[in-house]
């Protein structure tokens, strides 16, 4: 079945220190690919989506580029700020017209002034 | 406007016991979805409704649980003869259910714990 494998945490980091974290993916077809953020206390977000492959997702700094041929969607940031000290998932639906999310573990972000 | 919301923010319960967990999506949306999210685990799909139907209920663990959405809008989580393995926090989304990429909103959950 559909499967995201994102790298583990906990990942602590210095402001304006340069992120990446690490997705991969299994699906069978061609899937849309998602980040999620889970700030403290708060619901998941979408923070960016690809939908083909090729595809940047970006928003508030964050990027993340659907690579067929590695299977891969890496988030990346250039400079964290204290206010990105979340949880990031990976996440994936099959194809168009589904619905069903599969996500990652999840991965624990600390950004220390 | 008003995102989905979840009620009881935090549900206390003991092994055995029958509980509801309660969903109101955002208004509008026609397609909810009910996710369990385990210590340490991304999300993982339990049900998807579409209108008042469940489309899909796949990922129900066994027959303990059943959801409905009886006019569809608000949905009802149901667990019977919980287990202290049904620990975990249940999230609930809407989306609009139009279009093929329609974003799911999620609530805050309701963090479940049998004792």
């Amino acid at each position: 079945g559909d499967s995201v494998t994102q790298m583990e945490g906990p990942v602590t980091l210095s402001e304006e220190a340069f992120l990446t974290i690490n997705c991969t993916y299994t699906a069978t077809g061609y899937p849309s690919l998602f980040w999620y953020v889970q700030y403290p206390g708060e619901g998941l977000q979408l923070l960016l989506k690809a939908t083909k492959a090729d595809d940047k997702g970006s928003n508030k700094g964050f990027e993340a580029t659907y690579r067929k041929e590695t299977t891969s969607f890496h988030l990346e940031k250039g400079s964290v700020q204290v206010s990105d000290s979340a949880v990031y998932f990976c996440a994936l639906k099959p194809g168009a017209g589904s619905y069903q999310l599969t996500f990652g573990k999840g991965t624990k972000l600390s950004v220390i002034p | 406007g008003a995102g989905v919301s979840q009620t009881p923010s935090n549900k206390v319960t003991e092994k055995g016991k029958y509980v509801e967990l309660r969903c109101d999506p955002i208004s509008g949306h026609t397609a909810l979805y009910w996710y369990r999210q385990s210590l340490g685990q991304g999300p993982e799909f339990l049900i998807y409704f579409q209108g008042t139907g469940a489309a899909d209920d796949s990922g129900l663990p066994n027959d303990r649980f059943f959801a409905v959405r009886p006019e569809g809008s608000v949905s009802t989580l149901k667990i019977q003869r919980t287990e202290r393995g049904d620990s975990a926090v249940y999230l609930c989304a809407s989306s609009s259910g139009q279009g093929a990429y329609d974003e799911q909103f999620f609530g805050p959950g309701t963090r479940l714990t049998v004792l």
